[in-house]
């Protein structure tokens, strides 16, 4: 079964600053697709980035980007001119099957003015 | 797009009594998951559907737990004779693609006293 790993429960970034979300993951598999979803309090889990394990490039969205180590099997997450409303809960999710999402516990980010 | 939603929000219960919970999903999509997150832990699979079809059931989904999508629209998850350790909070999820974005609802909150 595959395994994905935050070894973060908590991180903490001001303003403006940067901070990289940590996560392994554990598979056999060759294909697969690897997510950041990020979970504001009380409200539902959103999308943030999205890495095709075929593809070598790096995704990014806007001011998020992933340092995806296929190798290394690790995907973290860079936040870069962290802003207030980034504060939430973020889980990396693993999908080797095209429907299971199988999601890591989860950082939670608090962002200080 | 209305985004999916899931009714009711919170449902508070007795141990031994059945509930049944609503998602209806963003419209286009045909394919439709479950989830269950406790407290501290990342969203789990339960099951999903394709279209009416129920293709894939997870381990945590025991007997006491039926899910329908009738007409490949609207979903509903009962949970038969509740116990404590259904108390949880259960997301559904819609896509329009194998592997791709998942979009969640706001879940249903289960307590069961």
């Amino acid at each position: 079964a595959q395994t994905v790993t935050q070894s973060q429960p908590e991180m903490s970034v001001q303003e403006a600053e940067t901070v990289t979300l940590s996560c392994t993951y554990d598979t056999s598999e060759s294909d697969y697709y690897l997510f950041w979803y990020k979970q504001p309090p009380s409200r539902q889990m959103i999308l943030v980035i999205r890495q095709e394990a075929y593809k070598q490039q790096n995704a990014t969205e806007n001011r998020f980007s992933v340092n995806f180590q296929k190798a290394a099997k690790s995907f973290s997450l860079k936040i870069s001119d962290s802003q207030l409303g980034d504060a939430a809960m973020y889980f990396c999710a693993y999908d080797g099957s095209g429907y299971a999402l199988n999601f890591g516990k989860g950082t939670s980010l608090l962002v200080t003015p | 797009d209305t985004g999916v939603s899931q009714d009711p929000r919170h449902k508070i219960t007795k141990r031994g009594q059945n509930v049944t919970f609503r998602c209806d999903p963003i419209s286009e999509h045909n394919r439709l998951y479950w989830y269950r997150q406790t407290l501290g832990q990342g969203p789990e699979f339960l099951t999903y559907f394709q279209n009416e079809a129920q293709l894939e059931k997870s381990r945590l989904l025991s007997d006491r737990f039926s899910a329908e999508r009738p007409k490949g629209s609207f979903s509903t998850l009962e949970i038969q004779r509740t116990e404590q350790g259904d108390s949880a909070m259960y997301l559904c999820a819609s896509s329009r693609e194998s592997f791709g974005e998942q979009y969640f609802g706001p879940g249903t909150r289960l307590t069961v006293t």
